[in-house]
C-alpha cells in the first residue's frame, strides 16, 4: 500500500507571496491533518479534515487554510507569506478519526525570503 | 496549545548503551503512540500502546503504557548509529480528540 505523498518537497518563495501545497493519503484513508514543524519545534496542529470537512483548526491565522477533495486528496494554502512561515509542513493520515495512529508523509519544506 | 511533557529535551549516548525517555500529563489518555523522526523526513510510527498497563516491543524498543494512564516511556537498548533522530510521544484523551504531541526528544550518539 502506498504511502502518504505531498508535493512539492521543497519550496523556496518570498515575504507577501501565496502557496499552495498538497498532500495524497493513504488509500482508504478518509481524516488527513495537517502540522507545522520549524526547527528544535514540535509538531504544532494546523487542521484535519474528514469528509472534504474541516472538523479541527489549531491556533494559526486565517492566512492558512485548506480544504479536501471527494477522493480525500488535501490542500493547504498560505496567503502573505512571512518569513516565520519557513517550517516544515507535514500532512498525516488516518483511517477516521485523526486519533487514530497517523501514518505521516516526508514533508514539504518552505522556505520564505 | 495543550503539550505532552516530554524528557529528556535530548540524549548524547555511547553506541551500544541503553535509552530511556517519558512523557507524562495531567490528562488521561486512552492511547499513547511512540514516533521517531529522522531529518528531513516525517515522524514514523514506532510503537502504538492502547491499554493501560500494556507493554509492547519492537525489535529492541520497548514502551509502555502507565497504569495511571497519565504516561508513557520509550526503552531503547543497546543503541545503535541509526537511531539517532527525535522521537516524539502523543496522546490522545479521546477518540474524538485530536492526538496531543511531546516536544520530542533529541538522540545523539557520541562517537
Amino acid at each position: 500500500k502506498a504511502g502518504v505523498t505531498q508535493t512539492p518537497r521543497y519550496l523556496i518563495k518570498t515575504r507577501g507571496q501565496q502557496v499552495t501545497l498538497s498532500c495524497s493519503p493513504i488509500s482508504g484513508h478518509r481524516s488527513v491533518s495537517w502540522y507545522q514543524q520549524t526547527p528544535g519545534q514540535g509538531l504544532q496542529f494546523l487542521f484535519e479534515y474528514f469528509s472534504e470537512t474541516q472538523r479541527n483548526k489549531g491556533n494559526f491565522p486565517g492566512r492558512f487554510s485548506g480544504r479536501q477533495f471527494s477522493n480525500s486528496r488535501s490542500e493547504m494554502n498560505v496567503s502573505t507569506l512571512e518569513l516565520g512561515d519557513s517550517a516544515l509542513y507535514l500532512c498525516a493520515s488516518s483511517f477516521r478519526k485523526a486519533g487514530e495512529t497517523q501514518y505521516f508523509g516526508p514533508g514539504t519544506r518552505l522556505l520564505v525570503l | 496549545g495543550q503539550q505532552l511533557n516530554q524528557s529528556p529535551q535530548s540524549m548524547f549516548i555511547q553506541e551500544g548503551e541503553d535509552v530511556s525517555m517519558n512523557c507524562t500529563s495531567s490528562s488521561i489518555f486512552n492511547t499513547w503512540l511512540w514516533y521517531k523522526q529522522e531529518p528531513g523526513e516525517g515522524p514514523v510510527l514506532l510503537i502504538a500502546l492502547y491499554k493501560a498497563g500494556e507493554l509492547t516491543s519492537n525489535g529492541r524498543l520497548t514502551a509502555q503504557f502507565g497504569i495511571t494512564r497519565k504516561d508513557s516511556f520509550l526503552n531503547i537498548s543497546a543503541s545503535i548509529p541509526s537511531d539517532v533522530g527525535i522521537y516524539f510521544c502523543a496522546g490522545q484523551m479521546d477518540s474524538n480528540y485530536q492526538l496531543i504531541w511531546g516536544a520530542g526528544t533529541k538522540l545523539i550518539i557520541k562517537p
